[in-house]
C-alpha cells in the first residue's frame, strides 16, 4: 500500500532556530497536508498543499509541494516554545474519500 | 463553536468486553471518518461514513469492527471482544463535502485494553 516516509524522527533545537522536516513517497499524491498534533489531542491542520511546486506559507511555516508530486517538505523559521509536538505529512490521493495518508511524524522539542 | 466531539476520551475495558466510541461532527458536515493511531505512530484510516452510509471501510479490521453514522445522533465505532491489540488512540474527523481534504478532528478516545 501507499506509505510515507517522514524524517527526521525527532529534533531537539533551541529556540529561536529554524527547522525542515520533509516526507517522501514511493507514490503520487494529488494533496499534501502538514498537520501539527498536541499530546492528548487530535491534529490540527497547518498547511495545505494542492499543486505541483506550490509554496505555502502560514505565518512562520512554509511548505512546498515537490515537483514530482512524491515529497514535501514544512519550514519553520525562528521556532518559539509553543512549536513542540508532533508533526506529521499526510496524503492524499484519488480516491477522494478523506483516505489520508499519514507520515510517522517528527516530534519537536525546542529549548528556551 | 462546537468542534468534533468525541467521548468518552478515556476508555478502559478488559479482553473480551465490547467497546463503542462516540463522535459528533461540526455542525454542518455530515462526513466522517475514523482513524487509529498507535504509540508513536501516524493516524491510520479506518472508515469513511455518510450520513447512514459506510463510503470506505478498507481500513477496518475484517473482524469485530464495526461503525455507522445514523441519520440522528452520532457516528459509532464499535469493537466485540477486544483484545490487547486494540488498545490505541481512535480519532474521529468530518468534513462539510465528500473529497474535502480539510479534515477537522476530535481530541480522540484512548482506549486501553487490560
Amino acid at each position: 500500500g501507499q506509505q510515507l516516509n517522514q524524517s527526521p524522527q525527532s529534533m531537539f533545537i533551541q529556540e529561536g532556530e529554524d527547522v525542515s522536516m520533509n516526507c517522501t513517497s514511493s507514490s503520487i499524491f494529488n494533496t499534501w497536508l502538514w498537520y501539527k498534533q498536541d499530546p492528548g489531542e487530535g491534529p490540527v491542520l497547518l498547511i495545505a498543499l494542492y499543486k505541483a511546486g506550490e509554496l505555502t506559507s502560514n505565518g512562520r511555516l512554509t511548505a512546498q509541494f515537490g515537483i514530482t508530486r512524491k515529497d514535501s517538505f514544512l519550514n519553520i523559521s525562528a521556532s518559539i516554545p509553543s512549536d513542540v509536538g508532533i508533526y506529521f505529512c499526510a496524503g492524499l490521493g484519488s480516491s477522494n474519500t478523506g483516505k489520508l495518508i499519514f507520515g510517522q511524524g517528527t516530534t519537536l522539542q525546542v529549548k528556551p | 463553536n462546537a468542534g468534533v466531539m468525541q467521548n468518552p476520551r478515556h476508555l478502559v475495558r478488559r479482553r473480551g468486553q465490547e467497546a463503542r466510541l462516540r463522535c459528533s461532527p461540526m455542525k454542518g458536515h455530515s462526513h466522517v471518518y475514523w482513524y487509529r493511531q498507535l504509540p508513536e505512530e501516524g493516524l491510520k484510516f479506518m472508515v469513511y461514513l455518510q450520513k447512514e452510509n459506510i463510503i470506505d471501510e478498507s481500513g477496518m479490521p475484517k473482524e469485530r469492527f464495526s461503525a455507522e453514522f445514523p441519520k440522528e445522533g452520532p457516528s459509532i465505532l464499535r469493537i466485540q471482544q477486544v483484545v490487547r491489540g486494540d488498545s490505541a488512540a481512535y480519532f474521529c474527523a468530518s468534513s462539510m463535502t465528500a473529497s474535502n481534504e480539510k479534515l477537522f478532528f476530535g481530541s480522540g478516545t484512548q482506549l486501553s485494553v487490560l
